[in-house]
């Protein structure tokens, strides 16, 4: 099984400041990688689908960045709010078995401190 | 559009109880999954369909059985349930091979086994 991993585990930080967070996963039969938000109470929604290596994306303050020889992405928020505080996963397929077959990361736990 | 509608929300049940928990899509998506989420361990996938009549074991798939008999519905079985079934289990549909497209979740069942 494709092993996805992420840190930190956990961040806090205070409202206004900056901040970013790692997926890693196996460099070899890359596919593609998602980001997820998934907020306390609801269900993950889908951030970004990333497949290119470079590749980078950008939706509001939250972007994200590829780098698939070395194997990770970066997500970075931009002068964190309180409405940001969720978990952000990171998946990707499971190449060696069946790209239907998506693994998630154990997530990084965002608060952000008013 | 309701999406993903997982019924029921909350369930409590005896240890060798069985049940099934239903998954109901409206977006014609082809693909549907079955997760489970446990404290510090993400979201773990459990199977996974592609297609109606189709079906495909994923990381965790021991104690639990599905069936895909319509496009827009995808149950999960519990023949016997155990107190390690205990978990919020999500459902996810997605228009084709997720690899590529992001994954559509449910607001998850919370299922405690006594």
């Amino acid at each position: 099984i494709l092993n996805v991993e992420q840190s930190p585990q956990s961040l806090h930080v205070q409202e206004g400041d900056s901040t970013n967070f790692t997926c890693s996963f196996p460099s070899s039969n890359f596919y593609a990688l998602h980001w997820y938000r998934w907020e306390t109470a609801k269900s993950p929604e889908a951030l970004f689908v990333m497949t290119l290596n470079g590749d980078e994306k950008k939706k509001g303050r939250i972007s994200a960045t590829l780098n698939t020889k070395e194997g990770y992405s970066y997500l970075y928020i931009k002068g964190s709010q309180p409405e940001d505080s969720a978990t952000y996963l990171c998946a990707s397929p499971d190449m060696k078995t069946s790209y239907d077959k998506v693994i998630f990361g154990p997530g990084t736990s965002l608060s952000v401190i008013p | 559009n309701a999406g993903v509608t997982q019924t029921p929300k909350f369930r409590v049940l005896k240890t060798g109880q069985s049940m099934t928990l239903l998954c109901a899509q409206d977006m014609n998506h082809e693909y549907m999954y079955w997760y489970r989420q446990d404290p510090g361990m993400g979201l773990r996938l459990i199977h996974y369909s592609v297609g109606e009549g189709t079906t495909a074991k994923g990381e965790v798939p021991d104690g639990y059985n599905v069936s895909r008999l319509k496009k827009q519905n995808f149950l999960l079985g519990l023949e016997s349930a155990a107190p390690s079934q205990t978990s919020v289990y999500f459902c996810a549909s997605s228009y084709q091979s997720t690899g590529m497209e992001p994954q559509h979740f449910g607001d998850g069942t919370r299922l405690s086994i006594l």
